[in-house]
């Protein structure tokens, strides 16, 4: 069971570029998450999924898309990159259908755009 | 507008003294409290949390006390390891929500 993984878990993009960060879940959970952590700053969340098919947009969903085909992925995609979208992105999956309100979490990505 | 706050960046203490970490909140339709624990390069892990409907939730060295009417929650951990130095977030949810807010957390760092 290894719970939520991310991939790469570091990258360096120019500005203008693209990529997508990978976020997968093996716990079956129904709602996943994507968050970005600032330098000081608390997490803020960018999107997040209740099931397969279904999105939402959090507080800063600007500069970015997602979808959710299978239960178990939740990838981010980040079109054209920009200097603001320098953070560290978590992934995260919860059981909340259940009742369960914490959040399981990914080690994170870590993004530099110069 | 942050609805989650922790006003304390920072936070040092001895070896096997106690630590309080502090959170304070404004919604007052937050009803589920969570304390995530997160070292350098790694995702913030689960420690403990607690529901509207308790004030105190003990888990080991760790105990969580809400105080509804003055929106404020701590983070008590007794006795204070090494181990425990790492950067510590609050976060809080409602019912029907579909996420949590999270403060900007506090750095404990517990001196051998």
């Amino acid at each position: 069971n290894a719970g939520v993984t991310q991939t790469p878990k570091f990258r360096i993009l120019k500005i203008g570029q693209s990529m997508t960060l990978q976020c997968t879940q093996d716990m079956n959970h129904n709602y996943m998450y994507w968050y970005r952590q600032d330098p000081g700053m608390g997490l803020k969340l960018i999107y997040y999924s209740v099931g397969a098919g279904i999105t939402d947009k959090g507080e800063v969903p600007n500069g970015y898309n997602v979808s959710r085909s299978t239960t178990e992925d939740f990838p981010l995609r980040l079109e054209l990159a920009a200097p603001s979208q320098t953070s560290v992105y978590f992934c995260a999956s919860s059981d909340l259908l259940a009742g369960g309100y914490t959040q399981y979490f990914g080690p994170g990505t870590r993004l530099t755009v110069l | 507008d942050q609805q989650v706050k922790q006003n304390s960046p920072s936070l040092s203490v001895q070896e096997g003294r106690i630590s309080i970490l502090n959170c304070d909140y404004t919604n007052s339709m937050f009803d589920y409290f969570l304390w995530y624990k997160k070292y350098p390069a790694e995702g913030p892990t689960f420690l403990i949390s607690i529901s509207s409907i308790k004030d105190k939730n003990e888990d080991g060295r760790f105990t969580v006390f809400l105080n509804k009417s003055a929106k404020h929650l701590s983070l008590h951990i007794v006795p204070s390891q090494p181990g425990d130095s790492a950067v510590y977030f609050c976060a809080a949810s409602s019912a029907g929500a579909n996420n949590l807010f999270f403060g900007t957390g506090t750095r404990l760092t517990v001196i051998p």
